[in-house]
């Protein structure tokens, strides 16, 4: 079956310093990565997504950049951490399913990061 | 940026009533989905519908979908006290391809009072 696992959980970072935060899938090939911020009581704001192995588009001019060295791994990294970083990260994939469009995506547990 | 959104914000009903929350969105989409978040978690997939259906069904879910008004509906009947969580409406645009992307709405606060 296919799980995904983003790490860590919360986080705690100072200002200035960089930033990864890894997701991985298990059980599927080629899927299609995403990362999204999630405000406190906001929707979701789509950062990036990746359709295959070193190909990532970005939604949002930012702070924030992200790779696909592996098939099924996706990093978001920073240089150097702005407050407004702070947030809730989550990692999705989903694969196409009828007509080339995406199915259901499936989630991590989320990432808190916190800039202080 | 946000293709749909949600309305009502939030809505507090009392359990063994029906909740219905709505969604418009922009432009045209291949699919439209719904998915739950309890807090703090990650989101978790309840039901698609594809721009061809007008209805589709899945337990105590019902979902609408009105393409001439890009607008969609969630009924969850017979509300639960375990119902109690965020509920967003996400799109894939059309056209679509390798690179269509899923597009989430600002979401509705669901909060079933036992």
């Amino acid at each position: 079956s296919q799980t995904i696992h983003q790490w860590p959980a919360t986080l705690v970072q100072p200002v200035g310093s960089p930033l990864s935060l890894e997701c991985t899938v298990e059980g599927t090939s080629n899927p299609n990565l995403y990362w999204y911020r999630q405000a406190a009581g906001r929707g979701l704001q789509l950062l990036f997504y990746s359709v295959g192995i070193g190909q990532i588009s970005s939604e949002v001019p930012q702070n924030l950049s992200a790779s696909r060295p592996q098939d099924r791994q996706f990093i978001l990294s920073s240089k150097k951490l702005l407050l407004s970083d702070s947030g809730f990260y989550l990692c999705a994939w989903s694969v196409l399913g009828y007509g080339l469009t995406n199915t259901e995506a499936f989630f991590g547990q989320g990432t808190r990061l916190t800039v202080v | 940026s946000q293709q749909g959104e949600e309305d009502p914000q939030a809505l507090s009903i009392q359990e063994g009533e029906n909740a219905t929350m709505n969604c418009s969105y922009k432009t045209s989409i291949n699919n439209l989905q719904w998915y739950r978040q309890n807090s703090g978690r990650g989101l978790v997939h309840l039901i698609l519908i594809r721009s061809n259906e007008r209805e589709k069904h899945s337990g105590r879910l019902r979902v609408t979908l009105d393409t001439s008004k890009k607008s969609s509906s969630l009924l969850i009947t017979a509300s639960r006290a375990a119902d109690t969580a965020s509920y967003f409406c996400a799109t894939v645009q059309a056209p679509g391809g390798a690179t269509n992307k899923l597009i989430f709405g600002t979401g509705t606060l669901l909060a079933v009072q036992p």
